[in-house]
């Protein structure tokens, strides 16, 4: 099983600023590597697939980027909708899994 | 508009069954894998289960092959996910997904999820 870690666990921003969260495999994923946000009492919604191509209608503030075992998702200027979770997820290998979630909040 | 709408959840017994329900809409179910995914309170998604479009296929998480079916009816436009033997960790929402695309198994629409409280 490939284990995906996420840090921070907690991520501690204001608006405005530029948030970095990263995404490690324990082995390559290649870029098979899909990033999802989770707002409190929601479900998931997809945010990025192929580790860097942005979902339909998600703005370009965020961006996806790595590949093999080191992933990172880039919020360039937090928006106040933007205060999350957010998970990654390998699509490379069964089973499927995803990271323990990054929450970015105030 | 796409959209999946779960249901059949409850509270059940330890070593009770449930069977859930997906309901999917606004796009052509058949040709699409369709997942399920849970969510235990406070805690992280857990990938469950996937499904062929044609039903032929079925992946797993380990922890549950045995004691979870999931299967399709593609004239209902309906995924089921059956639960049998739960335990108490087996409580959480359950949500239904639909896989973007053939053989990239990330999913791209979600439904809201059914709960399953198990009781010890």
């Amino acid at each position: 099983e490939v284990v995906m870690t996420q840090s921070p666990d907690t991520l501690s921003m204001s608006p405005g600023e530029r948030a970095t969260l990263s995404c490690r495999a324990s082995q390559t994923v290649l870029t098979n590597l899909a990033w999802y946000q989770q707002k409190p009492g929601q479900a998931p919604s997809l945010l990025i697939y192929g580790a860097s191509t942005r979902a339909t209608g998600i703005p370009a503030r965020f961006s996806g980027s790595g590949s093999g075992t080191q992933f990172t998702l880039t919020i360039s200027s937090l928006q106040s909708e933007d205060f999350a979770v957010y998970y990654c997820q390998q699509y490379n290998n069964w089973p499927l899994t995803f990271g323990g979630g990054t929450k970015v909040d105030i | 508009e796409a959209q999946l709408v779960e249901s059949g959840g409850g509270l059940v017994q330890r070593g009770g069954s449930l069977r859930l329900s997906c309901a999917a809409s606004g796009f052509t179910f058949s040709t699409y894998w369709m997942s399920w995914v849970r969510q235990a309170p406070g805690k992280g998604l857990e990938w469950v289960a996937n499904i062929r479009q044609d039903g032929s296929e079925t992946y797993y998480m380990d922890s549950m092959k045995g004691r979870f079916i999931v299967f399709r009816d593609n004239t209902r436009n309906s995924v089921f996910l059956q639960l049998d033997g739960l335990r108490a960790e087996d409580t959480a929402i359950y949500y239904c997904a639909r896989v973007a695309k053939i053989y990239n198994y990330y999913m791209d629409v979600w439904g809201k999820g059914t709960t399953v409280i198990v009781s010890s």
